[in-house]
């Protein structure tokens, strides 16, 4: 059973960069599902796609976060990464990691890591 | 930008048939999927290529496609049924199919 958690600084301050890590257990990262994705929720709303990476390494990103946004993936250690630029109280969010499995949807997310952007 | 669109929240009493909708102009070219999401935890999903039920999830979670409609539909709701939920389709207006979620619903249980 594929599992994911993420991992990073909680506490971020404006302007500067937002940098979190997603660990992949019970999978090859490599393998098996089809893309992985970061997805951010502000308190209280809807879900946001910040962009995926396919297990080919080449990357999209949704446009409204494109010019902040990249996301990498490191297979030696079975782990992806996000890095968000310039951020502001407006990215503080709960982030998730998830993968797309044989459904073609989501199959697989992380339990969420909330990351506070504040001075 | 492309939107998928859900009613803010559905009330039902236990034991009713809940109906949730999400419209979008390129559903009918793109599958559609929902997402059930309770306080505190990350999303589970319950129906993907708009009717098909994962393993695991209850028979009473079903979903249907119309034109430019797709419609989740818990049959016998149940009060552990409370909770949002999100429809999930790509943007085929674009060159990548990016990911977009609909606004999601709140579905209380009365």
């Amino acid at each position: 059973q594929v599992q994911l958690q993420e991992s990073g600084p909680g506490l971020v301050k404006p302007s500067q960069t937002l940098s979190l890590t997603c660990t992949v257990s019970g999978g090859s990262i490599s393998s098996g599902s089809y893309y992985w994705s970061w997805i951010r929720q502000p308190a209280g709303k809807g879900l946001e796609w910040i962009g995926r990476i396919y297990t080919s390494g080449s990357t999209n990103y949704n446009p409204s976060l494109k010019s902040r946004v990249t996301i990498s993936v490191d297979t030696s250690k079975n782990q992806f990464s996000l890095k968000l630029s310039s951020v502001t109280a407006a990215d503080t969010a709960v982030y998730y990691c998830a993968g797309v499995g044989a459904t073609t949807s989501f199959d697989y997310w992380g339990q969420g890591t909330l990351v506070t952007v504040s001075s | 930008s492309y939107e998928l669109t859900q009613p803010p929240s559905v009330s039902v009493s236990p034991g009713q048939t809940a109906r949730i909708t999400c419209s979008g102009d390129a559903l009918p070219k793109q599958y559609a999927y929902w997402y059930q999401q309770k306080p505190g935890q990350a999303p589970v999903l319950v129906i993907y290529k708009d009717s098909e039920r994962p393993s695991g999830i209850p028979e009473r979670f079903s979903g249907s496609s119309s034109g430019t409609t797709v419609t989740l539909t818990i049959s016998g709701v149940q009060a552990e049924d409370e909770a949002d939920y999100y429809c999930q389709s790509a943007d085929s207006s674009g060159t990548y199919q990016d990911v977009v979620f609909g606004g999601g619903t709140k579905l209380t249980v009365l």
